[in-house]
């Protein structure tokens, strides 16, 4: 696609439930990246994906959060079990590799989450 | 520890006016710096970057200033137009690491 899209654009979800969000890259690019935004609060990185390599999941919380790539494409952030600390503005970038530091990544819109 | 900062959470800027926005850091090994901007309900978009062998750089109405020895960088942009209403991140990168380190954003707003 054009752009990275993201979906649901919104979750609302009840505290001890399990979500799934989803990031569709832009078409070509190796490396994925999940961050989340808390209320006032900068981009806090959770994990990155680059091409076959294995993750960094050094930003992951907790063990209640984990994510997949399937087919370097596609990718999936399940928060188990949430509480209401995981209640935030959840972001999928991806890029080019070689290219972050002078282009940055390119950010889908994000999923709200809100945990009641 | 945090090793990008912006100090002003919030900044109100006349239209037509110049707008600067700050960005302090702590890590001597980030060697590229970028701005990005963000809409309510968007993702961040990219904006403007720095090499730091580099102490400006020019788009437009955007220029970026990068003072090595203080550690210091700042977005300057002239003329403001109420579409520049945003927030602001700052964002840093070693050459040798794949993340950015991000600032906790100021948020603009260009009054009419």
């Amino acid at each position: 696609g054009a752009g990275v899209s993201q979906s649901p654009s919104n979750k609302v979800t009840e505290k001890g439930k399990d979500v799934e969000l989803r990031c569709d890259p832009i078409s070509g690019h190796t490396a994925l990246y999940w961050y989340r935004q808390s209320l006032g609060q900068g981009l806090e990185f959770l994990i990155y994906f680059q091409g076959n390599s294995a993750p960094d999941k050094s930003g992951l919380p907790s063990d209640r959060f984990s994510a997949e790539r399937t087919g370097g494409s596609v990718s999936t952030l399940t928060i188990q079990r949430t509480q209401q600390e995981d209640s935030a503005v959840y972001l999928c970038a991806s890029s080019l590799p070689g290219q972050i530091s002078v282009y940055g990544y390119t950010f889908g819109s994000g999923t709200r989450l809100t945990v009641v | 520890d945090q090793q990008v900062k912006q100090n002003s959470p919030s900044l109100s800027v006349q239209e037509g006016r110049i707008s600067i926005l700050n960005c302090d850091y702590t890590n001597s090994m980030f060697d590229y710096f970028l701005w990005y901007k963000k809409y309510p309900a968007e993702g961040p978009t990219f904006l403007i970057s720095i090499s730091s062998i580099k102490d400006k750089n020019e788009d437009g109405r955007f220029t970026v200033f990068l003072n090595k020895s203080a550690k210091h960088l700042s977005l300057h942009i002239v003329p403001s137009q109420p579409g520049d209403s945003a927030v602001y991140f700052c964002a840093a990168s070693a050459v040798s690491n794949y993340q950015l380190i991000w600032g906790a954003g100021t948020k603009l707003i260009i009054k009419p």
